[in-house]
Order: C-alpha cells, then sequence, then structure tokens
C-alpha cells in the first residue's frame, strides 16, 4: 500500500531563507508520481512541483525544486529565497502511474515565514 | 480557462440530514477526484470519476456516494449524516493521456454537522 510521511508538523523560518520540506514514501509500483502542493488558509489546493519516478533530473519549478533521493524513497521540497507569502500547509503526495487519478497524501507541514 | 469551481462554498447541516456538493472541472477534462480532509484524518481519497463511470473508490462507507453527468459535472452525495463528516470537501479534475496527470482542484465546500 502506498504511503506518505511528512515529520514535520510546523516549521518556522526567516524570510527570504532557503527551507527544506521533508517527505518519504513507500510503494511497491515501480511507476509513480510525486507531487507537492500548498494550501493557504483558504484552502484551495495549488500544485508546485512535480517529480516522475523514472525522471533523471530532479524537478525545478521557479523558487521550488524537488531534491528526489528514489533508493532512500525521500521526495523533499526545497523552497529557495522564501517570502512572507510561503507561510501554508504544504502536502507531499504519491500517485501510482497504472492507477486511476487517486492522490495519497502526507499529514503536512505548516510553514511559518517570519519577517 | 475557468478553474475548478465548488459549490456551495461553505454549508451547515444537522445529523441524519442528507447533502449534495457539486463540482464542475476545467473544461475538457473528464476525470473527477473527491477528497474529504479533516484534521484527524487528514486529505483522504473518497472516488474517481470519469466519463461517468466511478473508477477507483476509497475506503468510506456507502452513505458516500457520487455521479458524474456526460459535461463532466460531479456530485458527491452524503446520505444520514454523522458529526465527523464535518470537513473540506475538495474537488479535483484532470486530463488523462497528459505525463503526470496534474490534478487541479478546487476551492472546496467546507461541511459542518451539528
Amino acid at each position: 500500500a502506498q504511503k506518505i510521511t511528512q515529520t514535520q508538523p510546523g516549521m518556522f523560518v526567516q524570510e527570504k531563507e532557503a527551507v527544506t520540506l521533508d517527505c518519504t514514501y513507500d510503494t511497491s509500483d515501480p511507476s509513480y508520481g510525486l507531487f507537492w502542493y500548498k494550501q493557504p488558509s483558504s484552502g484551495e489546493m495549488i500544485f508546485l512541483i512535480y517529480q516522475g519516478s523514472y525522471d533523471q533530473q530532479n524537478a525545478t519549478e521557479g523558487r521550488y525544486s524537488l531534491n528526489f533521493q528514489k533508493a532512500r524513497k525521500s521526495a523533499n521540497l526545497v523552497i529557495s529565497a522564501s517570502q512572507l507569502g510561503d507561510s501554508a500547509m504544504y502536502f507531499c503526495a504519491m500517485r501510482e502511474i497504472q492507477g486511476a487519478q487517486k492522490l495519497v497524501f502526507g499529514q503536512g507541514t505548516r510553514l511559518t515565514i517570519n519577517p | 480557462k475557468a478553474g475548478v469551481t465548488q459549490t456551495p462554498r461553505y454549508l451547515i447541516k444537522t445529523r441524519g440530514q442528507q447533502v449534495t456538493l457539486s463540482c464542475s472541472p476545467i473544461s475538457g477534462h473528464r476525470s473527477v477526484s473527491w477528497y474529504q480532509q479533516t484534521p484527524g484524518q487528514g486529505l483522504q481519497f473518497l472516488f474517481e470519476y470519469f466519463s461517468e463511470t466511478q473508477r477507483n473508490k476509497g475506503n468510506f462507507p456507502g452513505r458516500f456516494s457520487g455521479r458524474q453527468f456526460s459535461n463532466s459535472r460531479s456530485e458527491m452525495n452524503v446520505s444520514t449524516l454523522e458529526l465527523g463528516d464535518s470537513a473540506l470537501y475538495l474537488c479535483a479534475s484532470s486530463f488523462p493521456g497528459q505525463s503526470y496527470n496534474e490534478q487541479f482542484f478546487g476551492p472546496g465546500t467546507r461541511l459542518t454537522v451539528l
């Protein structure tokens, strides 16, 4: 069964610093995708970045990058130069490629950026 | 292009009642998935509909049901509401065929059961 683990319930970071949010996963399927979503207090889930299990390069999207270590089953999100607007809940999620559109989410990390 | 819309945004019901939530996917998207988010259980998959057929179902009781119409709009229904059904219900749409099938989420419906 798929499982996503986010071990940091909350993180506090100074503005402009880089921050790493941890995510480990477990699956027996060799084909899967890993996602990071941001959820502000409004509730909407905002897609940030995606990494496929066969992708050779770590994914990057602007200030977001994904540190993908397949052997360790780790997919950490790195946010460079954090901004006050980055304060939100962050969720790591996984989908097995052969399955239907079912995302399995971690418990989330609440990130607070301090001025 | 309009995003995923969900109606209503907020809903208050009492135990024993039933409720219907609506989700309109992004134009052209044919897959709609529903998720329940609670402080205790986190985000949990309810079910997915594609071309009016339920393709996958999460581990929820039969009180939770859904359907999808020919225009890909989807509804989910919860009968005999319980206090524990209070949650944020999120709908997501996707266009199968893309390389990674990103799911685009709506703003959610916040259901409170009294």
